[in-house]
């Protein structure tokens, strides 16, 4: 069965800086790639995903991730934080070979300004 | 075109009791799916239905059911509450199937449950 983990429970990040939320995946076929974010009392929303072609994708306020098969990583990125990027961030994969969507643990982005 | 819903919002029950929460899927949606978020566990898996078939599910007692009705709209049953049913329990709905390439979910805000 597929697995995924967040190594970090929290990620700390100033205002204006860079920021990366970590993902590594397990599958046995082919990965499909998913972040979601969960603002307070908020269900989950969809910010990006990876299924195939360019390793490097974009997706929804500005965040993107790099796809890499070697390192079975999906790391989540931002060029410059906000405050209200705050939340929390869940990294998801599907293995090709069945319907199973797992998630990782969540990872807690705290951007001070 | 409107979100996924879920009802009721929120929920208090005691033990041994049985609860039902719904779930209607953004139109023209036909796959379900039912996670159950605590702190300590995270998101887990519990089933997804599809065409009003149950397609896959997670590792949790048969207390927890499901079912899908022909306009898509779910509902999940949890019989004997335990203590340790607390949780955030969320839908999500998705085009077709979770092997269909480029299928994302789309959750609701979730339902809120207390087992006193």
């Amino acid at each position: 069965a597929q697995s995924v983990a967040q190594p970090e429970d929290q990620v700390n990040v100033a205002e204006g800086n860079p920021l990366t939320v970590k993902c590594t995946y397990s599958v046995s076929g082919n990965p499909y790639l998913f972040w979601y974010v969960q603002y307070p009392n908020r269900g989950l929303q969809f910010l990006l995903k990876y299924i195939t072609g360019d390793n490097l994708v974009k997706g929804s306020y500005g965040f993107e991730a790099e796809f890499n098969k070697s390192q079975t990583s999906f790391h989540l990125k931002k060029p410059s934080a906000l405050v209200s990027d705050s939340a929390l961030y869940f990294c998801a994969v599907r293995d090709s070979n069945n319907n199973d969507m797992r998630f990782g643990a969540g990872t807690r982005l705290t951007v001070k300004p | 075109k409107a979100g996924v819903t879920q009802t009721p919002r929120y929920l208090i029950k005691t033990r041994g009791q049985q609860v039902t929460l719904s779930c209607s899927p953004i139109s023209g949606h036909r796959s379900v799916s039912w996670y159950q978020q605590t702190p300590g566990q995270g998101l887990q898996f519990l089933f997804e239905y599809f065409s009003e078939t149950q397609r896959n599910k997670g590792n949790f007692p048969g207390r927890f059911s499901g079912r899908q009705f022909s306009n898509s709209r779910s509902e999940m049953n949890v019989s004997t509450l335990e203590l340790g049913d607390s949780a955030l329990y969320l839908c999500a709905s998705s085009l077709s199937l979770g092997s269909v390439i480029g299928n994302e979910q789309f959750f609701g805000p979730g339902t809120r449950l207390t087992v006193l």
